[in-house]
């Protein structure tokens, strides 16, 4: 069936470091592909995403491209910041398919 | 625009206990969903709602039961519960008058202890 699969946590980075969090899926059809974050305390909220193959999505200066060769959707940012700290989900949802969402990536950004 | 509300916020059980989790959706939602988050896990979808009928349901047991009222807001209700039903338990709105877009609004979560 469908899944998710991201690079396991914690990450830990310092202020302004490159971020990329790995995440690829499994598949019967043709999935749209989110990333989800959770800030401490609050609700999960949709940060972006991509409905086909080599679509980018991108929000507050982060970047995923929609790898449908290689089944990969990794979330990038040039430069993270201290409020950036937050559990990051990859999800997939297909038609008649709920929402599937890996099992998360903490990051921690340091000053 | 209040978001998606649930209560409580916490609560603690014992073994073979039921509980009742609430969730009031997004204004102008009408679907609902909710999910289990073990601890270190993703969001496990357990049902969804609309038009007040169970329309989707993940692979959770019989004893996971929902309700959706004519004002769109749910219930979840879990019976005969054990140590491992410990989890955030969340709820997602969504408009129904609009494609599958996977955009979900949550809300922040009931944390539930059975011990």
């Amino acid at each position: 069936g469908d899944s998710v699969t991201q690079m396991e946590g914690p990450v830990t980075l310092s202020e302004e470091a490159f971020l990329t969090i790995n995440c690829t899926y499994t598949a019967t059809g043709y999935p749209s592909l989110f990333w989800y974050v959770q800030y401490p305390g609050e609700g999960l909220q949709l940060l972006l995403k991509a409905t086909k193959a080599d679509d980018k999505g991108s929000n507050k200066g982060f970047e995923a491209t929609y790898r449908k060769e290689t089944t990969s959707f990794h979330l990038e940012k040039g430069s993270v910041q201290v409020s950036d700290s937050a559990v990051y989900f990859c999800a997939l949802i297909e038609e008649y398919v709920d929402m599937r969402f890996g099992a998360g990536t903490r990051l921690t950004v340091k000053p | 625009d209040a978001g998606v509300t649930q209560s409580p916020t916490h609560l603690i059980k014992t073994r073979g206990q039921q509980v009742t989790l609430r969730c009031s959706p997004k204004s102008g939602h009408d679907t609902v969903s909710w999910y289990q988050q073990a601890l270190g896990q993703g969001p496990q979808f357990i049902f969804q709602y609309y038009e007040e009928e169970e329309r989707q349901r993940g692979n959770f047991p019989d004893r996971f039961s929902g309700h959706q009222f004519p004002n769109y807001s749910s219930e979840l209700n879990v019976n005969a519960l054990w140590l491992g039903d410990s989890a955030l338990y969340l709820c997602a709105s969504e408009p129904r008058d609009r494609p599958k877009t996977g955009e979900l609004f949550f809300g922040e979560g009931s944390r539930l202890t059975v011990l």
